[in-house]
Parts: structure tokens; C-alpha cells; sequence
């Protein structure tokens, strides 16, 4: 069975850090593109970043770009997301989600962390 | 960034009514296009991908079509598990932009 476990979120001040972390079971973790959303109270998804199966392609929205990095550890079967400079506006659920082998689309998420930003 | 524009954003129908909710994207996604759906506190769940696929185990009352720039998901026969939030998105792009959300609400 195919799980996704996030962890590493909490209370952070404004300006300060967080590394989310997403433990993967249940398939070869290594064959697979990997991506973090998030979701704000009562708003809407929000897709944060990508990174390919091997580590070497990451991709940002323009929203985090230059203060989040993602990697991953592909001998440990995890993802993780280095947050800094954090501010109110990326007080969100973060959701790991999986890329699909028949598409680019989401096919497993895990049950999200919530990071919230506030003094 | 390619932008993608939800309607309506809130829909109100009644169990056995068919549904269709329209996303529109800023340029064409080809068919990179896929739907989920989210109840509160729960994660998405892929309904449909390349525009019209039906992902593994999605009830087949659930339908998408289009390309390039306009996409509807249908359900054909809406049933009480099936009030929820429901996003598009596209991944033609590196930026795997969602749609804003229709909230179908019960009438």
C-alpha cells in the first residue's frame, strides 16, 4: 500500500525556518517525480514544488522561489522541504503528492503537516 | 505562468442531478490537464487525468472532456458522497498550476 507521512511542521516566527520531511512507503520511491502543495485556511490548493525522480530538476512557484529548496533521499525513500525566511502568507497545510507513472498528475498524497507563521 | 479559472465556484444541486463544472486555461494545455476532489480535512483525490482518463477505482459517474484551453468534469448522477470541493489542474507546464475550486454544496 502506498503511504505518505509528512512531519516537521509547527508554530514558527515570521523570518525563521522549517524542514518539512514526507516518508515514503509501500513503492520504489526512486522511480518516481515528487511535489509539495499547500493549502492555506479555507483557501485553495496551491502547488509549491517539484522535483524529479533522481534529485537533479526542481522547480518553484514564484512565490517561494529563492526561500525553499526541496530534496530528497532516494536511499532513504524521503522528501523533504527546507522552508526559510517564512512568512504569515506560507501559514498553510503542506501536502507531499506523488507523480502519477501514467501522467505529470497527483496520484497519492499524504495527510499534510501544518506550518503556521506567527509571532 | 499559465492560469487556470474555475466555474462556478460554488454549485448547489440535489442528489441524481447531473453536474458540470467548466476550467479554462490562460493557454493551450494541450490535454495535461487533471481533476480532484477534496472533502474537508482530507487530502485530494485524483478523479481524472489527461483530460479524460478515469483514474483506477474513480466511480465511472465521473467524466472529463476537452483540450487546449476549455475542460468540464461531469458527474453524471450526483450521489451524497460526492459533495465536495472539486480543483483542476494543469502540468503542461512546469508550474503545476491549480484552478481557484468549485465548493458542490447540497440544495
Amino acid at each position: 500500500e502506498v503511504q505518505l507521512v509528512e512531519s516537521g511542521g509547527g508554530l514558527v516566527q515570521p523570518g525563521g525556518s522549517l524542514r518539512l520531511s514526507c516518508a515514503a512507503s509501500g513503492f520504489t520511491f526512486s522511480n518516481y517525480e515528487m511535489n509539495w502543495v499547500r493549502q492555506a485556511p479555507g483557501k485553495g490548493l496551491e502547488w509549491v514544488s517539484y522535483i524529479g525522480s533522481g534529485g537533479f530538476t526542481t522547480y518553484y512557484a514564484d512565490s517561494v522561489k529563492g526561500r525553499f529548496t526541496i530534496s530528497r533521499d532516494n536511499a532513504n525513500d524521503s522528501l523533504y522541504l527546507h522552508m526559510n525566511s517564512l512568512r504569515a502568507e506560507d501559514t498553510a497545510v503542506y501536502y507531499c503528492a506523488r507523480g502519477a507513472d501514467h501522467s505529470s498528475s497527483f496520484d497519492y498524497w499524504g495527510q499534510g503537516t501544518l506550518v503556521t507563521v506567527s509571532s | 505562468d499559465i492560469q487556470m479559472t474555475q466555474s462556478p465556484s460554488t454549485l448547489s444541486a440535489s442528489v441524481g442531478d447531473r453536474v458540470t463544472i467548466t476550467c479554462r486555461a490562460s493557454q493551450s494545455i494541450s490535454s495535461w490537464l487533471a481533476w480532484y476532489q477534496q472533502k474537508p480535512g482530507k487530502a485530494p483525490k485524483l478523479l481524472i487525468y489527461k483530460a479524460s482518463s478515469l483514474e483506477r477505482g474513480v466511480p465511472s459517474r465521473f467524466s472529463g472532456s476537452g483540450s487546449g484551453t476549455e475542460f468540464t468534469l461531469t458527474i453524471s448522477s450526483l450521489q451524497p458522497d460526492d459533495f465536495a470541493t472539486y480543483y483542476c489542474q494543469q502540468y503542461n507546464s512546469y508550474s503545476r498550476t491549480f484552478g481557484q475550486g468549485t465548493k458542490v454544496e447540497i440544495k
